[in-house]
């Protein structure tokens, strides 16, 4: 059971828009600290999507990007294309466990 | 180019020990934090560890307190997770990753490609 609540899977056509949300609680992205996204491509190493809620790094499209409200984030991702086909991980920190928590992941599926 | 390179994955045996390491190249690693996150084959990411720029302050997931131990040598721009007493439910792919800020409120960019621990009889 992750701190953080991601759908377990999600899915839309090429050219779609699709959102992924991140919940969490009152010690962890309701107290303020920043959520961060990962998109994981089969057999690869996670690569950040979007840093403290809505910062891009450069080279990540602008059809990627982040919201974040009271206990929860979002993660919205327009024009979908086939190689958007991946894991996406949110990640922030959680005062009660003093450590790093990471939401269980949401499986993006392109039609 | 900014990389980091895992190494000394491999299968343990339950209660035996391993020592990844991480090489650091590309920027100052002196200047950074570093983390340890694992993976589960077939589930999601697990933050392990993280350490700062000098070795003083680490933190560990519950899980493992007492069994890792994160450390760095500056010197040799590596990091390493020393596991002891291993048990099946820590097989994973282990990943290190650089902190862009401190402990709290950062993310990790980059991240390793990744080494496998086994721990099966």
């Amino acid at each position: 059971q992750s701190v953080l609540t991601q759908p377990p899977s999600v899915s839309g056509a090429p050219g779609q828009r699709v959102t992924i949300s991140c919940t969490g609680s009152s010690s962890n992205i309701g107290t303020g600290y920043d959520v961060h996204w990962y998109q994981q491509l089969p057999g690869t190493a996670p690569k950040v999507l979007i840093y403290g809620n809505i910062n891009r790094p450069s080279g990540v499209p602008d059809r990627f990007s982040g919201s974040k409200s009271g206990t929860s984030a979002s993660l919205a991702i327009t024009g979908l294309q086939a190689d958007d086909e991946a894991d996406y991980y949110c990640q922030s920190y959680d005062s009660s466990l003093s450590g790093v928590v990471f939401g269980g992941g949401t499986k993006l599926t392109v039609l | 180019d900014v990389q980091l390179v895992e190494s000394g994955g491999g299968l343990v045996q339950p209660g035996g020990s391993l020592r990844l390491s991480c090489a650091a190249s590309g920027f100052t690693f002196s200047t950074y934090w570093m983390t340890w996150v694992r993976q589960a084959p077939g589930k999601g990411l697990e933050w392990v560890a993280n350490i700062d720029q000098d070795g003083t302050q680490k933190y560990y997931v519950d899980s493992v307190k007492g069994r890792f131990t994160i450390s760095r040598d500056n010197a040799k721009n590596s990091l390493y997770l020393q596991m002891n007493s291993l048990r099946a439910e820590d097989t994973a792919v282990f990943y290190c990753a650089r902190n862009r800020l401190g402990a709290y409120d950062s993310w990790f960019d980059p991240w390793g490609q990744g080494t496998l621990v086994t721990v099966s009889s």
